[in-house]
């Protein structure tokens, strides 16, 4: 069974760096073909593609946020971190990330998500 | 960047069919996933691969893609239904997700 679960601050101030944790089991980012995936959902909005990491750490980013994001990969401790530079209100949303295998099978399982509020 | 557009809302009868659709440039050259979002849970993958449903999903989800539009279908819509949903497709090595959909079961 695939399971995967987000942790991190869930409040930050504005200009700060956000680093969120993804901690999984059921299966190895060491397998071809498996990708560990962050979105986010501002409150009341629809889901947002952040990043998504391989198997074999080849990484992809969101164009429109590229610049504020690094995604990287443990496979011992089984865990994805994603930071997020220079964090805005307009930031504040639930993070979540999920498990893919290959780009066109979807999303297949997803953590529970993660409120992060950016405040001062 | 690749956008992807749903209609704000859809609203069906218990029993009826449900049709979502989302347009995209030349989508048919891409492959469509779509996810339901229940209020205060995660997403759930319905559909990928613009047909194929994961283990689990009743069989009264379908989907299909031709043209600019790929479309989620629910037939026989039950109360359960109701949710948010949002498709997704992969376009110049990222992803990308609708706008999404709210459907209603009146």
């Amino acid at each position: 069974q695939i399971t995967l679960k987000e942790s991190g601050p869930t409040l930050v101030k504005p200009t700060q760096t956000l680093t969120l944790t993804c901690t999984f089991s059921g299966f190895s980012l060491s397998t071809s073909g498996v990708g560990v995936d962050w979105i986010r959902q501002p409150p009341g909005k629809a889901l947002e593609w952040l990043a998504l990491i391989y198997w074999d750490d080849d990484k992809r980013y969101s164009p429109s946020l590229k610049s504020r994001l690094t995604i990287t990969k443990d496979t011992s401790k089984n865990q994805v971190v994603l930071t997020m530079t220079n964090m805005d209100p307009v930031d504040t949303a639930t993070y979540y990330c999920a498990h893919s295998l290959t780009t066109i099978k979807g999303m297949d399982v997803w953590g529970q998500g993660t409120t992060v509020t950016v405040s001062s | 960047s690749y956008e992807l557009t749903q209609p704000p809302s859809v609203s069906v009868s218990p029993g009826q069919t449900a049709s979502i659709t989302c347009s995209g440039d030349e989508f048919e050259y891409k492959y469509a996933s779509w996810y339901q979002q229940k209020p205060g849970q995660s997403p759930v993958l319905v559909i990928y691969q613009d047909s194929k449903r994961p283990s689990g999903i009743p069989e009264r989800f379908s989907g299909s893609n031709s043209g600019n539009t790929a479309t989620l279908t629910i037939s026989g819509t039950q109360a359960m239904d109701e949710a948010d949903y949002y498709c997704q497709a992969w376009d110049s090595s990222t992803y990308v997700f609708g706008t999404g959909t709210k459907v209603t079961v009146l």
